[in-house]
């Protein structure tokens, strides 16, 4: 199964800063299907970018996702007070999807 | 509207089964492959697995299989998840999530407790 590696742990903040959350895989994604979730406390995952760096339904444009192959990135232009979550890749190129283990983006 | 609407909180004791149920609405049932995901309290996600509603192409992470068993009745558009012996390392939330170009859609979850 292809791990999901993602970094930093933790990410700390203040609003209107730039963010940029890193996900690498142990191999190439097949057709880059790499997606990003954004998950608050006490809430069902949101998702955010699919196929690497389109934006979901209804997704704002502050939200960016790049990258191919094992090197991916999200990008969130200028932090929001609801941008302050943690946040989830998930491959589903290969046979069993993965999950990398989260990105907490807290406030500074 | 899509919805995908889980079954309530379960209380077990290790070693009991449990069947919990996932009812998709709003959408054709048949198009999209059901996914289940754990997440134990305070951790991340989990992918467990995957299946088509057809019953074809059931999918399981090498963590979960023969942990647990997928299943669909599509007649009632509805998918399960089932354990036939759980422990109390199962205690976790559950949710199902409907797959597209990712998880675009996700039941509201449903919380297992095991224990003695």
């Amino acid at each position: 199964e292809i791990v999901l590696t993602q970094s930093p742990g933790t990410l700390s903040l203040s609003p209107g800063e730039r963010a940029t959350l890193s996900c690498r895989a142990s191999q190439s994604v097949p057709g880059n299907h790499l997606v990003w979730y954004r998950q608050k406390p006490g809430q069902v995952p949101r998702l955010l970018i699919y196929d690497a760096s389109s934006r979901a339904t209804g997704i704002p444009g502050r939200f960016s996702g790049s990258g191919s192959g094992t090197d991916f990135s999200l990008t969130i232009s200028s932090l929001e007070p609801e941008d302050f979550a943690v946040y989830y890749c998930q491959q589903h190129g290969a046979s069993h999807h993965t999950f990398g283990q989260g990105t907490k983006l807290e406030i500074k | 509207e899509v919805q995908l609407v889980q079954s309530g909180a379960e209380i077990k004791k290790p070693g009991e089964s449990l069947k919990i149920s996932c009812k998709g609405s709003g959408y054709t049932f048949t198009t999209y492959r059901i996914a289940w995901v754990r997440q134990k309290p305070g951790k991340g996600l989990e992918w467990m697995g995957i299946v088509h509603p057809d019953g074809y192409d059931t999918r399981y992470s090498q963590s979960f299989q023969g942990e647990v068993s997928l299943s669909v009745d599509k007649s009632i558009t509805t998918a399960y998840l089932q354990w036939s012996s759980l422990k109390a390392s199962d205690t976790a939330i559950y949710y199902c999530a409907r797959h597209n170009t990712g998880l675009d859609y996700w039941g509201q979850g449903t919380l297992v407790t095991v224990s003695p």
